[in-house]
């Protein structure tokens, strides 16, 4: 099963709302990732942090690496209509086998 | 250049069938990931390859779940005897080298193949 808890499961937001999400893991990771995933299709990667403490911003995107390398989040400020959709954190240890949190699902609303 | 394709994107059977769902990386890529996905959950890590050798196959649930590449490029995956269980969208996901900690080793997802067993 999965190891990894993500919060919260599900966001409302008004259009132009900050919106932070955040995964904890009983394991240390190397790797964090944030996926976004639409209706349809495959998750897709927002951002990546190598090392702890590491601070990543992509546009209106920021994540981190949390220093005990258990934890990330991910925030994003000014919301708009197209950052709809699921919200998923990963870690990886190694070369493979990169476990997934179950998702935050946002909902922005105009 | 052209993204992880999947084929079918949907693919209904019914229970004790045998399918086969296929996908085809970034050209280039060495490594290739199959992940099953089921509603509501993120998508679980099934079997990885490196090149045409499977390198990690600890996530396959059963026997009855089997993955190849025998070119070290397109790869498929085959289910015997379904069950409505197996009901998920399957992922297929590819990097440049599969080693992680590196910017090269990015996992690109394609649109997956949504299996419904009846």
């Amino acid at each position: 099963g999965q190891q990894l808890n993500q919060s919260p499961q599900s966001m409302f937001i008004q259009e132009g709302e900050d919106v932070s999400m955040n995964c904890t893991s009983s394991s240390i990771f190397n790797t964090w990732l944030w996926y976004k995933q639409d209706p349809g299709e495959g998750p897709v990667l927002l951002i990546a942090l190598y090392k702890a403490g590491e601070l990543t911003s992509n546009g209106r995107l920021t994540a981190q690496f949390g220093i005990t390398r258990k934890d990330s989040f991910l925030n994003i400020s000014a919301s708009i209509p197209s950052d709809v959709g699921i919200y998923f954190c990963a870690g990886q240890e190694g070369d493979n086998d990169m476990r997934f949190g179950a998702g935050t699902r946002l909902t922005v609303k105009p | 250049g052209a993204g992880v394709s999947q084929t079918p994107s949907n693919k209904v059977t019914e229970k004790g069938k045998y399918v086969e769902l296929r996908c085809d990386p970034i050209s280039g890529h060495t490594a290739l990931y199959w992940y099953r996905q089921s509603l509501g959950q993120g998508p679980e890590f099934l079997i990885y390859f490196q090149g045409t050798g499977a390198a990690d196959d600890s996530g396959l649930p059963n026997d009855r779940f089997f993955a190849v590449r025998p070119e070290g490029s397109v790869s498929t995956l085959k289910i015997q005897r379904t069950e409505r269980g197996d009901s998920a969208v399957y992922l297929c996901a590819s990097s440049h080298t599969g080693t992680s900690g590196r910017k090269s080793d990015t996992q690109y997802f394609g649109p997956g193949t949504r299996l419904t067993v009846l």
